[in-house]
């Protein structure tokens, strides 16, 4: 069946522009969560959407970083007046539940630039 | 969590060879383990999960190993193959708490 997607796959921004970046998460999954990882380093937590529940919303690094999901299906992280160092790739991750012993599914990610 | 930054730990094997990844977790209360693969360009791919009432679990090639005493995790891939070539992460779920991933190591399959 069909995995996370995520688009755009690359994106390339001027500095203090903003981004929208899209992820479709596998039906039926009611958590969702992104992680950005920049080169060659692991994966940074961001924020996490479990059905109904308030968003987790603990790891967003500043002000700048805002996501939603709509109908519990897809989510937007929306990123205002980028910065050089907000380039990186952002996985989005989905699993059935959110707390249970269910592996993450990832997208293949946005590779986002800052120029 | 910590970070190698772009110089992640590098494990080179012969084709054929035998391979073991460790990781070692931070978290005594983690209660559920999973091991990915990441190829260039793509994201982590699930291979292998273990719960914290095990100490081994095999997959097809793959075996993962739990020691929970010394909060140590290892990825077992047998007669390894250039496919296998990637960057492994290992990630810890604390109880009620979100993964926790590792910084990652690079797998070379020399030929």
């Amino acid at each position: 069946g069909a995995g996370v997607s995520q688009s755009p796959s690359n994106k390339v921004t001027e500095k203090g522009k903003d981004v929208e970046l899209r992820c479709d998460p596998i039906s039926g999954h009611t958590a969702l969560y992104w992680y950005r990882q920049s080169l060659g380093q692991g994966l940074e937590f961001l924020i996490y959407f479990q059905g109904n529940s308030a968003p987790d919303k603990s790891g967003l690094p500043s002000d700048r970083f805002s996501a939603e999901r709509t109908g519990g299906s897809v989510s937007t992280l929306t990123i205002q007046r980028t910065q050089q160092e907000d380039s990186a790739v952002y996985l989005c991750a989905s699993s059935p539940q959110g707390g249970g012993d269910s592996p993450l599914h990832f997208g293949n990610g946005t590779r986002l630039t800052v120029t | 969590g910590e970070s190698v930054g772009l110089h992640l730990p590098t494990l080179s094997v012969q084709e054929g060879d035998n391979s073991i990844i460790n990781c070692a977790y931070s978290n005594s209360a983690s209660d559920y383990f999973i091991w990915y693969k990441q190829e260039s360009g793509k994201g982590p791919q699930f291979i292998i999960d273990i719960r914290s009432n095990m100490d081994k679990r095999q997959g097809q090639r793959v075996t993962v190993l739990l020691n929970k005493t010394v909060k140590h995790l290892s990825l077992q891939i047998a007669a390894t193959q250039p496919g296998d070539s990637a960057v492994y992460f290992c990630a810890e779920r604390p109880r009620g708490q979100n993964f926790v991933f590792g910084p990652g190591t690079r797998l070379s399959v020399l030929p």
